[in-house]
């Protein structure tokens, strides 16, 4: 039972264009949200985090919008690069849980130039 | 670079065969965990450990089992490989008394993964 559902599995993009990874959860004392950039051969970092107190967070290009309401969170990569062509996993966890992270299924983009 | 090695890289096996797969820390940090990653399911939480001989069960433990008898050194062992544990495998630490170290409390730095094969 996946409790972090990520959406779309693929996505393709043309350089400079937007990347929008969705995902939605259903543990409501989830309280960290974290976004992981995946590239071929390598192990995920991280990549942008948020907590349920704010409703966006932004760091360069890259964006998270959280709605605690809908239980739904966003990645938006604004001016997308070919640079940006990687797997991204949204993930959730309590923290107080030992950072035990949730995953979505990830999302693989892919940047055309 | 977090200091995170696994190994091996590769490896490839019979069913029914022990495996064992090593993960060594030289971050001395408490956390440490084993994570799959498959095609349509993620990044899936095998076990983890909180500290030295201190373990726990994560969502897909079944047909594995960990020892950490040092901080620096979490072991994943299959007693009997099935080709259903052919996956990539990754270990990760975390250190949530170190906010120096890490950009927020809840990050997780992982190594390169061990892709097993069982056939």
């Amino acid at each position: 039972q996946q409790q972090v559902k990520q959406s779309p599995q693929s996505l393709i993009v043309q350089k400079g264009g937007i990347s929008i990874i969705n995902c939605a959860y259903e543990n409501t004392a989830f309280d960290y949200f974290p976004w992981y950039q995946q590239f071929p051969g390598k192990g995920p970092a991280l990549l942008i985090a948020i907590r349920p107190d704010v409703s966006e967070k932004k760091e360069g290009r890259f964006t998270i919008s959280f709605n605690k309401s809908a239980k739904q969170f966003s990645l938006h990569i604004m001016d997308s690069q070919p640079g940006d062509s990687a797997t991204y996993f949204c993930a959730a966890t309590e923290e107080t849980s030992g950072s035990r992270l949730t995953f979505g299924e990830g999302t693989q983009l892919t940047v055309n130039p | 670079d977090a200091g995170i090695t696994q190994s091996p890289r590769h490896k490839v096996t019979e069913t029914g065969t022990p495996v064992t797969l090593r993960c060594h820390q030289t971050e001395n940090h408490r956390y440490m965990y084993w994570y799959r990653q498959d095609p349509g399911h993620g990044l899936r939480l095998i076990h983890y450990s909180y500290g030295v001989k201190d373990t726990d069960k994560g969502e897909v433990s079944d047909g594995y089992s960990v020892s950490r008898s040092k901080t620096e050194d979490f072991l994943l062992t299959l007693e009997s490989a099935t080709s259903s544990q052919t996956s990539v495998y990754f270990c990760a630490i975390s250190d949530l008394s170190s906010l120096r170290r890490f950009r927020s409390p809840g990050e997780l730095f992982f190594g390169e993964g061990s892709r097993l094969t069982v056939l």
